[in-house]
């Protein structure tokens, strides 16, 4: 079945650039997707890339797809003590499907240090 | 962005009573709502998929008898949880998205229920 994996924790100093990665299994996705959970909050939708892109950027962030090896990365420049939180990677099946059939990974805890 | 609204944050129960859980989307109409459920260090999962008016569709292996979900208007979906068991102690979220949002989805701020 489809599966999304990515790495539990990371921890980088303030300022440093924090990359995390993202695996998934299935080629036909649609959309790849990024999301930040926050203590106490939702997600929140960070960013997302369409699968016939390669790269996106918005301000600090950078979102890289190599759809060939199935690997999604996020790249946040500058980090921040305020980018501390869960970081999910999701992927969308098919065309036209219910947008919320995301497969979601387990999350990523980013811990950013002063 | 838009604003979806869930409540409670968190509740315990007993084994054997109902729990309802709201979602309700704040500043946009909602045509569907989506319901998850995340157990510890899991992915979230896709329980099922309510369009306003109609009925929800279920993902396979998630029984319908025991999580019942109305979406009766535009802004607003319950999720009860029957007759629950600690099995059941999950952490809930939902999400909503219409043309309004571009069908891009926004999440309420989850449930997390504990069954004694």
């Amino acid at each position: 079945g489809e599966d999304v994996e990515q790495s539990l924790f990371l921890s980088v100093r303030e300022g440093d650039s924090s990359v995390i990665n993202c695996t998934y299994t299935d080629s036909s996705s649609t959309y790849l997707y990024w999301y930040k959970q926050e203590p106490g909050a939702g997600l929140q939708l960070l960013t997302y890339i369409f699968s016939n892109m390669d790269m996106k950027q918005d301000q600090r962030l950078t979102v890289l797809l190599n759809k060939k090896d199935k690997h999604l990365s996020l790249r946040i420049a500058d980090t921040q003590t305020g980018d501390s939180a869960i970081y999910f990677c999701a992927e969308s099946i098919g065309y036209g499907g219910s947008q919320g059939n995301l497969i979601f990974g387990k999350g990523t805890k980013l811990s950013v240090k002063p | 962005g838009a604003v979806v609204s869930q409540h409670p944050s968190w509740v315990i129960c007993k084994s054997g009573t109902s729990v309802k859980i709201e979602c309700r989307s704040l500043d946009f109409q909602a045509t569907t709502m989506f319901w998850y459920r995340q157990f510890p260090k899991q992915s979230l999962m896709l329980m099922a998929t309510s369009n306003e008016g109609s009925k929800a569709t279920y993902e396979q292996g998630v029984e319908k008898d025991k999580f019942l979900i109305n979406h009766a208007s535009l802004t607003l979906s319950t999720l009860t949880v029957t007759s629950a068991h600690p099995e059941d102690s999950s952490f809930y979220i939902c999400s909503a998205s219409s043309a309004e949002t571009n069908e891009k989805l926004f999440f309420g701020s989850g449930t997390q229920l504990s069954v004694l």
